[in-house]
């Protein structure tokens, strides 16, 4: 059974601190995303990655960074949390020709 | 560039009803097309995957959805709703770049 798994499925931080927020995923998959998802705004992007070491910004970026050292981990970095950056974050990964994506169980962060 | 409408932030239906979740999408290339799932507090799982083969694509659950070129939709039906469908349902579009682009989300509500 194909797996993405993320390190916590919530996780409460204080303002100011700088959060890790991990991914993994067993299925060879090139390509690996990060989406932030706010009721009624859908998923939107953050960054996505398709190789190890090599990163894009998707239509959110501020606020956050990224790392790809290895193919079958993503991780997600908030530099110095806020509290708009209180949100269910979710990674996901795909092949680069198969369009559909594959998701983790999300990570419910709350910054107080 | 490509967009995805989902009409209806909510939808509540009685058990045993026809459930139909509306989706209409633009794309300036054939479009792949996706329906996911959320389950309170999971990730997103995928429901079924229109790829330019037949029209009507079942997926699982007894969802299905009817590929509409011409009027641009990939409406998602059930034709007898259960309490255990009761989710949050995304429709998605993949762009030129093989990324997708969502709609925001339409939660199902089951009325007993």
């Amino acid at each position: 059974d194909v797996k993405v798994t993320q390190s916590s499925r919530y996780l409460v931080k204080r303002t100011g601190e700088k959060v890790f927020l991990e991914c993994v995923q067993d299925m060879d998959h090139e390509n690996m995303f990060w989406y932030r998802q706010d009721p009624g705004l859908g998923l939107r992007l953050i960054y996505f990655s398709y190789d190890v070491k090599m990163k894009e910004k998707g239509d959110i970026p501020e606020g956050y960074s990224v790392s790809r050292e290895k193919k079958e981990r993503f991780s997600l970095i908030l530099e110095s949390a806020s509290t708009n950056q209180t949100s269910m974050y979710l990674c996901a990964s795909n092949h680069p020709r198969d369009r559909q994506q594959f998701f983790g169980p999300g990570t419910r962060l709350t910054v107080l | 560039a490509q967009s995805v409408t989902q009409l209806g932030s909510h939808v509540s239906v009685s058990e045993g009803a026809l459930v139909l979740l509306r989706c209409n999408y633009s794309s300036s290339v054939p479009p792949y097309l996706f329906w996911y799932v959320q389950y309170p507090n999971q990730g997103l799982q995928l429901l079924l995957k229109y790829t330019s083969a037949a029209t009507l694509v079942k997926g699982i659950n007894g969802f299905e959805a009817e590929f509409k070129k011409s009027e641009t939709s990939f409406h998602l039906t059930k034709p007898s709703a259960h309490m255990r469908d009761a989710a949050e349902y995304f429709c998605a579009v993949s762009d030129s770049n093989y990324q997708l682009i969502w709609g925001a989300g339409t939660k199902l509500i089951i009325k007993p």
